[in-house]
């Protein structure tokens, strides 16, 4: 079974470009979320979908972050425009059913590096 | 707001040794999920082990076991005869509901 995908693995920008990250998520599970992963710390969740649902976002800057999940499967997020505090590992994680029975699994994560 | 404190920042371990990473979560919660994930240099999260609160007996996963005191809101983990690969980031993480709270890591070194 396929793991979670996620691309790009790395990307650099300099500061006030946009920037898109990817992500596949395990076949057939239908929650998706987006973490945010500091250097030295743990993932913060940004944004939890249920299908193409965004059911979590409290915790998304939504001034220049954004996300889409079409057709519930795929998700993209976006930065626009990026900040040089935005450098960080972007993790995308799934689970079967969004419960807190499920175990989230995880992509390798986007390392993004603001210039 | 739950919050997740791994107080050890580094560990090392002898190989073929035990070592224990200890982990303290705040909840007022009484029926929540704790786990222990592993991330090593190429960033994948990968699930070690979960507990769930409302059962006594700690988890174990071959090498790896949890000692779980609900009271003492603990939750550590124990590694037997660690192995070159055990060396990365471990974060213990809380779930109640749909809310994941992570610590903020420990690093785990690996002495051949």
């Amino acid at each position: 079974e396929a793991g979670v995908v996620q691309s790009p693995r790395y990307k650099i920008i300099e500061k006030k470009q946009p920037v898109a990250f990817w992500c596949n998520p395990i076949s057939g599970h239908n929650t998706l979320y987006w973490y945010l992963q500091n250097l030295g710390q743990g993932p913060e969740l940004l944004i939890r979908y249920e299908n193409e649902e965004a059911v979590d976002d409290s915790q998304l800057p939504k001034d220049r972050f954004s996300a889409e999940r079409l057709k519930g499967v795929d998700s993209t997020l976006k930065i626009q425009p990026a900040e040089l505090g935005d450098s960080a590992v972007y993790l995308c994680a799934s689970s079967s059913a969004g419960l807190s029975t499920d175990t989230q699994y995880f992509g390798p994560g986007t390392r993004l590096t603001v210039l | 707001a739950q919050t997740v404190t791994q107080s050890q920042p580094e560990m090392s371990v002898q190989e073929a040794e035990t070592v224990t990473l200890s982990c303290t979560y705040d909840t007022s919660e009484s029926d929540y999920y704790l786990f222990w994930y592993k991330q090593p240099p190429s960033r994948q999260m990968i699930l070690v082990i979960r507990q769930e609160a409302y059962k006594q007996q700690n988890a174990t996963e071959n090498r790896f076991s949890v000692n779980f005191q609900k009271a003492a809101k603990s939750f550590s983990l124990k590694i037997s005869d660690s192995q070159l690969g055990d060396a990365a980031m471990y974060f213990c993480a809380y779930r109640w509901g749909n809310d994941m709270r992570f610590g903020a890591g420990t690093r785990l070194t690996v002495k051949p």
